[in-house]
Parts: structure tokens; sequence; C-alpha cells
């Protein structure tokens, strides 16, 4: 167990839609990041939070978005849903200033239709 | 740009075998380099670490090497159980930031 996790662990959204998923981090590791990992890809990186701002971002549009809080908690908010957009989504969270490894939550599956 | 490959996308070999997954990076400028293991619902399991100064990482089972000047790393798996089925992925960071460059992934099967 890495001490990450996720919500929903599925999700079915419609084209145009908007979605929120959540990702609740160790305690202590104030940094959190997003990836998006496509069927058969490696993930790819959506954007970093550090202290509740991004510090961070990947080639993602601005409809991609996040927040962070100070209970270690985070979301990934996306607009005006497309059906590339289903992939599965990850979370990662570090020590800051830490080179260790980062530890994943076991990731949201979203679907768009 | 840094490109991460990893080949083969699929490898099935029979218990009890050594094995090797290979991972190449197109740019040496890296910080360190980390194998990553996947597995259905649950997420990503970091393996093995090496900072950009070390030339190998040991595990276990598993050993990671690295060689910068060339672009690649191995992961050699001693002895594969059918518990190592899953697949593995590496990922290179990039100097001064934190975002991870990854790779496709290998899927690994191991049969009984």
């Amino acid at each position: 167990e890495t001490g990450v996790t996720q919500s929903p662990t599925h999700l079915i959204k419609t084209r145009g839609q908007q979605v929120t998923l959540r990702c609740s981090s160790q305690s202590g590791h104030n940094t959190v990041s997003w990836y998006q990992q496509a069927l058969g890809q490696g993930p790819q990186f959506i954007f970093q939070y550090y202290r509740e701002e991004e510090n961070g971002r990947g080639n993602f549009p601005p409809r991609f978005s996040g927040l962070q809080f100070p209970n270690y908690s985070s979301e990934l908010n996306v607009n005006a849903l497309e059906l590339d957009d289903s992939a599965l989504y990850l979370c990662a969270s570090q020590k800051a200033g830490s080179t260790d490894t980062q530890y994943f939550g076991p990731g949201t599956r979203l679907t768009v239709l | 740009k840094q490109e991460v490959t990893q080949i083969p996308a699929a490898l099935s070999v029979p218990e009890g075998e050594n094995l090797v997954l290979n991972c190449s990076f197109t740019d040496s400028a890296i910080y360190n380099l980390q194998w990553f293991r996947q597995d259905p619902g649950k997420g990503l399991t970091s393996l093995l670490l090496i900072q950009s100064s070390q030339r190998e990482q040991t595990s276990g089972r598993l050993n990671a090497s690295l060689d910068k000047s060339s672009g690649r790393s191995t992961l050699y798996i001693a002895a594969s159980q059918p518990g190592d089925s899953a697949t593995y992925l590496c990922a290179v960071r990039r100097d001064s930031n934190y975002q991870l460059i990854w790779g496709a992934g290998t899927k690994l099967i191991i049969k009984p």
C-alpha cells in the first residue's frame, strides 16, 4: 500500500460534461502530481501542485485544472470532456524537495462516451 | 525533447528463467531513472530508483543498471515467478524539475 487513495475507481461521462477526480496523499507529502495514462501507453504528466499552487504543467489544455488542499487532498477537474480524455488518471504524492520516488494511487478509470 | 522507449512491448517466458527488460532514452541529461511495476487496479509501484551518478541498484531478485552515455537502462529479473507478471515501466526525471517522462512499458507474463 502506498498510502495514496483515489476516488472514484471508475467513472463514465458523456462528451461535453465536466468531471472531478479526487486524491488523498500521504501526510507530510505536500507535492502532488497528476498523470493521464491512455490504454497501452505510459503516463503523461498533466501538472504538479506544491503547497496549493501549480508549479509545473505538461502539454494539456486549460480545461484541465486542479486544486490542492491543506489536508493533503487534491482534485483534478476536466471541463468539456472529449472522447480522447478516456484514460486512467493517476495521482502521485511526494515530499517536497525529495529526490525519492513518488507514491502513486490506484487511479481513476474515466470513460467518455 | 526527451523520449523513452521500452522494448519489447510484451514478453512471455516460462517460470524460473532469468530475463532482461530494456529501456532507452534520447537525452542523457537525466536526474534519475526509475523502474515501476503496474498491476491492474493497483496503480504503480516503484521498484528501483537509480540516481544519475549511480550505475546500478539491486533489490532482491531485481537489478537495474544505468548507462547514461548510451541512454540505456536494463531491469534484470532473476528466477522469474508467476507473481512477477505485470507491466514494467521505466521513467526518467529531468534536471531541475520533478516531471517524469515515461516509456510505454513492457507487459511481462510468466508462465507456470
